[in-house]
């Protein structure tokens, strides 16, 4: 009964190789996060969707993007990855309003080599 | 510039002690607050919250105090257990654009607890 699904767990890809993460979600949440974690780092905010409404911070990277072709699902592109961009990439959702909590998915762990 | 401040990086406590987790935060805008337990392998999950109208919640064995003068809450575990050890981060929630709210979260509290 997993909730928020991130696959894959462990991904390897290439310096300067394109990379897709993906995550989905059985809880018919409105909101999806991506949020990337390094090590002894908070896990910090890139982006998220309300809806199909598209809210990037402003401190993420242009390498960084983002698709949700339905509700159930959420895409992390990174077009050119960096060795800094090593890092554990959490999704998680909400219904949305302040007080609603967000369901964090395991994570995936990016490996640049 | 760090929002929401965790400075103790590592705790260790004996099990059936009370463990205190610390955490500061700087925007006297943020009015309401989380915190999060992660264990290895797993994502975040959701322990307990408070609003800034409040200055105590409590949860079973789990209570948040919130000192808005200060800009400082604290989550106490009573008694800890040896299956509280995790790694428990504190958030803010905070306005996302668009009507939405997004959490701003400290770098985390280490806790082992020793049996």
């Amino acid at each position: 009964d997993a909730m928020v699904i991130q696959n894959p767990r462990y991904q390897v890809t290439q310096f300067g190789k394109p990379v897709t993460l993906s995550c989905s979600q059985t809880l018919n949440h409105n909101v999806m996060y991506w949020y990337q974690q390094k090590s002894s780092q908070a896990p910090k905010l890139l982006f998220h969707y309300y809806d199909k409404d598209f809210n990037n911070e402003a401190d993420t990277p242009d390498n960084f993007q983002s698709r949700r072709p339905n509700t159930s699902f959420c895409f992390l592109d990174i077009r050119s990855p960096g060795l800094g961009d090593a890092a554990m990439y959490l999704c998680a959702t909400s219904r949305g309003g302040q007080l609603e909590t967000q369901y964090f998915g395991p994570g995936t762990r990016l490996l640049v080599l | 510039d760090q929002q929401v401040k965790q400075n103790s990086p590592s705790l260790s406590v004996q099990e059936g002690r009370i463990s205190i987790l610390n955490c500061d935060y700087t925007n006297s805008m943020f009015d309401y607050f989380l915190w999060y337990k992660k264990y290895p392998a797993e994502g975040p999950t959701f322990l307990i919250s408070i609003s800034s109208i409040k200055d105590k919640n409590e949860d079973g064995r789990f209570t948040v105090f919130l000192n808005k003068s200060a800009k400082h809450l604290s989550l106490h575990i009573v008694p800890s257990q040896p299956g509280d050890s995790a790694v428990y981060f504190c958030a803010a929630s905070a306005s996302g654009g668009s009507g939405t709210y997004k959490y701003i979260f400290g770098t985390g509290t280490r806790l082992k607890v020793l049996a």
